[in-house]
């Protein structure tokens, strides 16, 4: 498979406060990128999707001025949380996809290891 | 994209098969079938994708109904590493949406 990473793997934070999330594609370019939150118990619920160089796309429900998603280059995409509370409380994985003809993939989805976000 | 349908937890024991069953009866004739699994704390990891033919690779086998309606990933040996959730997936054009996937325990 390829390699994401995400940073910081785990982050406690106070309620009011923002936080940022980074996502990379380790070994290949990736020109969309996702944003996914897990809750404990429950499945990947995706937020966003963005493409490089435009604005992110966000599923019915999710807050664009909560949740700022920046995609500045084919190989890092960050998450804000802005003005954390609480119930932000979550896991967050970001997922990368591969060109379309890269090793013998095709345009699959990669995942990062999750960023773990506690808001006191 | 369609739905999948999977039971919600599988036992297995260790140093044995596992066939995992997925039932699609929406499918579209462009939706790839795709597994993905996920280790407690951690991202899913990709397992194997296929479209109508039987697929294997290093990690797994997909076997695809001939009317595509269900497949079975087959895990040829079950590990005690191999204990996660695994999601059946349909994707056509869209984003990958999970579901709440198959719980899978292995027993020493």
């Amino acid at each position: 498979g390829a390699v994401v990473s995400q940073h910081p793997s785990w982050v406690i934070c106070k309620s009011g406060t923002s936080v940022k999330i980074e996502c990379r594609s380790l070994d290949f370019q990736a020109t969309t990128m996702f944003w996914y939150r897990q809750f404990p118990k429950q499945s990947l619920m995706l937020m966003a999707t963005s493409n490089e160089g435009s604005k992110a796309t966000y599923e019915q429900g999710v807050e664009k001025d909560k949740f700022l998603i920046n995609h500045a280059s084919l190989t890092l995409s960050t998450l804000t949380v802005t003005s954390a509370h609480p119930e932000d409380s979550s896991f967050y994985i970001c997922s990368a996809r591969s060109p379309g003809a890269w090793r013998e993939y095709r345009n699959e989805q990669f995942f990062g290891p999750g960023t773990r976000l506690t808001v006191l | 994209d369609a739905k999948t349908t999977q039971p919600n937890s599988m036992e297995s024991n260790e140093e044995e098969p596992v066939h995992l069953p997925c039932n699609h009866s929406t499918i579209s004739g462009t939706d790839y079938i795709h597994w993905y699994r996920q280790l407690p704390s951690q991202g899913p990891e990709y397992v194997i994708h296929g479209l109508t033919s039987n697929v294997n690779n290093r990690m797994a086998s997909l076997a695809i109904a001939e009317d595509r309606k269900s497949s079975t990933l087959i895990l040829h040996r079950a590990t005690l590493r191999d204990a996660a959730v695994y999601y059946c997936i349909l994707r056509g054009q869209g984003n990958l949406i999970f579901g709440k996937g198959t719980k899978l325990s292995v027993k020493p």
